[in-house]
């Protein structure tokens, strides 16, 4: 099957510090990854789009300036939380659709953000 | 836009019995629903998925159906057992071609299979 990773899988930052998380389709090439959040016990929430080359898709309420994302090739796409917060604190879960003729998305193993 | 419903929010079943976990959605042009299994701390795994041209798909010991007269969608798992314990979540999305739609999630559902 298709395997998407995540690095890192956890991370401890300071408020008010960025924290990058990267998001690898390793045996495939990913048209569009996506990115969400999952607070425990609940269900994913979309955070925003990603196509290789162009500017990300935001869902509403998603502050665009906060939670920067880069979908630098069609293997790698990257998340920024800059400035974080406490309240920021959650899982992170990328996935990535493989190519263009399937409708599957495939997770990565998600990264765990504590902000202190 | 789409709103995917889910219900239970938790089931529990003796090992070796079946469970079935149900999903409606409101976006009639849907065409793609997958259900995901996620473990605690895990990311969420494909189990199965259904296109809104076919009505039933099985896999071993799970299958899904889709009514799209009805718009709603539903996982059986047969001959549980406990290693089927975790979390499940229906999702809907309205694919074109091969643009990819976003994913709509249900709120999830805690099966636990007991021993």
């Amino acid at each position: 099957g298709a395997v998407v990773s995540q690095h890192p899988s956890r991370v401890i930052c300071k408020s008010g510090t960025s924290v990058k998380i990267e998001c690898r389709s390793l045996d495939f090439q990913a048209t569009t990854m996506f990115w969400y959040r999952q607070f425990p016990k609940q269900s994913l929430m979309l955070m925003a789009t990603s196509n290789e080359g162009s500017k990300a898709t935001y869902e509403q309420g998603v502050e665009k300036d906060k939670f920067l994302i880069n979908h630098a090739s069609l293997t790698l796409s990257t998340l920024t939380v800059t400035s974080a917060h406490p309240e920021d604190s959650s899982f992170y879960i990328c996935s990535a659709q493989r190519g263009t003729e399937r409708y599957e998305q495939y997770f990565g193993p998600g990264t765990r953000l504590t902000v202190t | 836009g789409e709103n995917v419903e889910q219900h239970p929010s938790t089931l529990s079943v003796q090992e070796g019995d079946s469970a079935v976990i149900k999903c409606t959605y409101s976006d009639s042009a849907s065409n793609y629903f997958p259900w995901y299994k996620q473990e605690l701390g895990k990311r969420p795994q494909l189990i199965i998925d259904i296109r809104s041209n076919v009505g039933e798909k099985k896999d071993q010991r799970i299958a899904v159906t889709l009514n799209k007269t009805a718009k709603h969608f539903s996982l059986h798992i047969t001959e549980t057992q406990p290693e089927d314990s975790a979390v499940y979540f229906c999702a809907a999305s309205k694919n074109r071609g091969s643009t990819l739609g976003r994913l709509y999630f249900g709120r999830g559902t805690q099966l636990t299979v007991w021993p």
